[in-house]
């Protein structure tokens, strides 16, 4: 089946530091790449998300760039604030089927 | 987006007995979906929930464990059977809502087996 690997595991940067989190696939077929935050003690929630005909999407400080030849995708976060602080999960899947899920990225944003 | 509401949000339990989360959702939806995390590591499926009839299990997850029920488009059951201590985890319910491929997550509910 299919495998997302992330990269790092953690990640520690000051405040007002850019953050860059990187996953890899090996399905051709995926087509949707959502990034989820989850704060401890929360479910997981939708932050951004690409489709496989974007090469990239911003919204204010958080942007994702695809590159589908390569197979992977990367969620950039600028200017961090402490309030960043989470474990951050890459996914992937077709059209339909369920997410799966890199094995998460614990970001720490010092002020 | 979709509300979706789970209980019991935790519970403990013995070894060897079962538990049943309820997942509902405010608004029918086209999938639904089983996951588990276990204790600070990532988000596992463990099967799709197909309403009127048996639910897809992901490699590794039997139905004799994880019993799942889906009566109708906005609700479904997850059963943990003959539980034991390695069943400690979150259990979260998931849908994808509408025309997107968006999906959303319950709040979850976390078992503890003693």
């Amino acid at each position: 089946g299919e495998n997302v690997e992330q990269h790092p595991s953690t990640l520690s940067v000051q405040e007002g530091d850019s953050a860059v989190i990187k996953c890899t696939y090996s399905d051709s077929a995926s087509n949707y790449f959502p990034w989820y935050k989850q704060e401890l003690g929360k479910r997981p929630q939708l932050i951004i998300d690409i489709r496989s005909n974007v090469g990239e999407k911003k919204d204010q400080r958080i942007a994702v760039t695809l590159n589908k030849t390569a197979k992977h995708f990367s969620l950039h976060i600028t200017e961090t604030q402490p309030e960043d602080s989470a474990v951050y999960f890459c996914s992937l899947n077709q059209a339909g089927t369920a997410l799966i899920f890199g094995k998460g990225t614990t970001l720490s944003v010092s002020s | 987006s979709a509300v979706i509401s789970q209980k019991p949000s935790r519970d403990i339990c013995q070894r060897g007995t079962s538990l049943t989360i309820q997942c509902q959702v405010d608004s029918q939806v086209t999938m639904m979906f089983w996951y588990r995390q276990q204790p600070g590591q990532s988000l596992t499926l463990i099967a799709t929930a197909n309403q009127g009839s048996e639910a897809t299990y992901e490699s590794g997850f039997v139905i004799d464990k994880f019993p799942i029920s889906r009566p109708n488009l906005t609700f479904s059951t997850l059963t943990v059977s003959n539980m034991s201590p390695e069943d400690s985890s979150i259990y979260l319910c998931s849908v994808i809502s509408g025309s997107t491929d968006t999906q959303y997550f319950g709040p979850g509910t976390r078992l503890t087996v003693l």
